[in-house]
C-alpha cells in the first residue's frame, strides 16, 4: 500500500463549487504539505502543517483553506472553485529532519470549468 | 529571478549517451539539496540527495558547489527508462523550493 494517498485522483467541477481534496499518510511524519503544479511553473506551496495544531500559509494560499484532522490526515478545500485553480495537486510529507526528503502522494488532477 | 533555476530542455539523447543537468539556486543559506524524478502526470520521487562531497548511485552522480551555488546531475549510459523530468529541489528549513524541471528524452 502507498505511504501517502490522495482522494479523489481526478475531479471535474464547475465554477463556484466547493471542493475538498484529501490526503492520508502512514509514514508517521509530522509535517504535511499541499502543492499545486502548473505547466512551466513547477510546484508551488499552498499550505503546510507541522502538527495538528500548526497550520501555515504557503506562497499561494488565497482561495484555499486546509484542515489537519489528525497527524495522518491533511485536507485541502477550495471554497468556491475558479477556472485558474485547474491544476495538478500534490500532498507531501516529511519528518522534518534536516536533509531528509519529502514523500509525495500520487496527485489529484482538478479541472474547474 | 527564480530561487531555483533549471534549463527546461528537452534534452534528446541517444541510448548509451552521457547527459548532465545543472541547477542554480539563489539563497546561500539553503541547507539541503535533492534531485527528484517525475514521470508524466505522476508524483515526484526522490532520485538522490546531493552532498557537498558529491555522491554516486549506479549510473547517477550528483554534485554540489556551494561557492557557485549550483547542483549538477550526471547520467551515464542513458536508458530509455531514464526519460522523465528531473526536478532540482533545495531545502531551506521547513521549505522545499522546486525548480521547474529539465525534460530528458532518451531515444532508441
Amino acid at each position: 500500500d502507498a505511504d501517502v494517498t490522495q482522494t479523489p485522483r481526478n475531479r471535474i467541477t464547475k465554477t463556484g463549487k466547493r471542493i475538498m481534496l484529501e490526503c492520508s499518510q502512514t509514514k508517521g511524519h509530522d509535517r504535511m504539505y499541499w502543492y499545486r503544479q502548473d505547466p512551466g511553473l513547477g510546484l508551488r506551496l499552498i499550505y503546510y502543517s507541522f502538527d495538528v495544531k500548526d497550520i501555515n500559509k504557503g506562497e499561494i494560499s488565497d482561495g484555499y483553506s486546509v484542515s489537519r484532522q489528525a497527524q495522518a490526515k491533511f485536507s485541502l478545500s477550495l471554497e468556491s472553485a475558479i477556472p485558474n485553480q485547474t491544476a495538478l495537486y500534490f500532498c507531501a510529507t516529511s519528518d522534518g529532519l534536516l536533509g531528509n526528503e519529502q514523500f509525495f502522494g500520487p496527485g489529484t488532477r482538478l479541472t474547474v470549468l | 529571478r527564480k530561487e531555483v533555476e533549471q534549463d527546461p530542455g528537452p534534452f534528446n539523447v541517444p541510448e548509451g549517451a552521457t547527459v548532465a543537468f545543472n541547477c542554480t539556486y539563489s539563497n546561500s543559506a539553503s541547507q539541503s539539496f535533492f534531485w527528484y524524478r517525475q514521470d508524466c502526470r505522476k508524483e515526484p520521487k526522490l532520485l538522490m540527495s546531493v552532498y557537498s562531497s558529491g555522491n554516486e548511485d549506479g549510473r547517477f552522480t550528483a554534485q554540489l558547489n556551494r561557492a557557485s551555488q549550483y547542483i549538477s546531475l550526471l547520467i551515464r549510459d542513458s536508458k530509455l527508462s531514464d526519460s522523465a523530468t528531473y526536478l532540482c529541489v533545495v531545502g531551506q528549513g521547513y521549505k522545499y523550493i522546486f525548480g521547474t524541471g529539465t525534460r530528458l528524452k532518451v531515444l532508441a
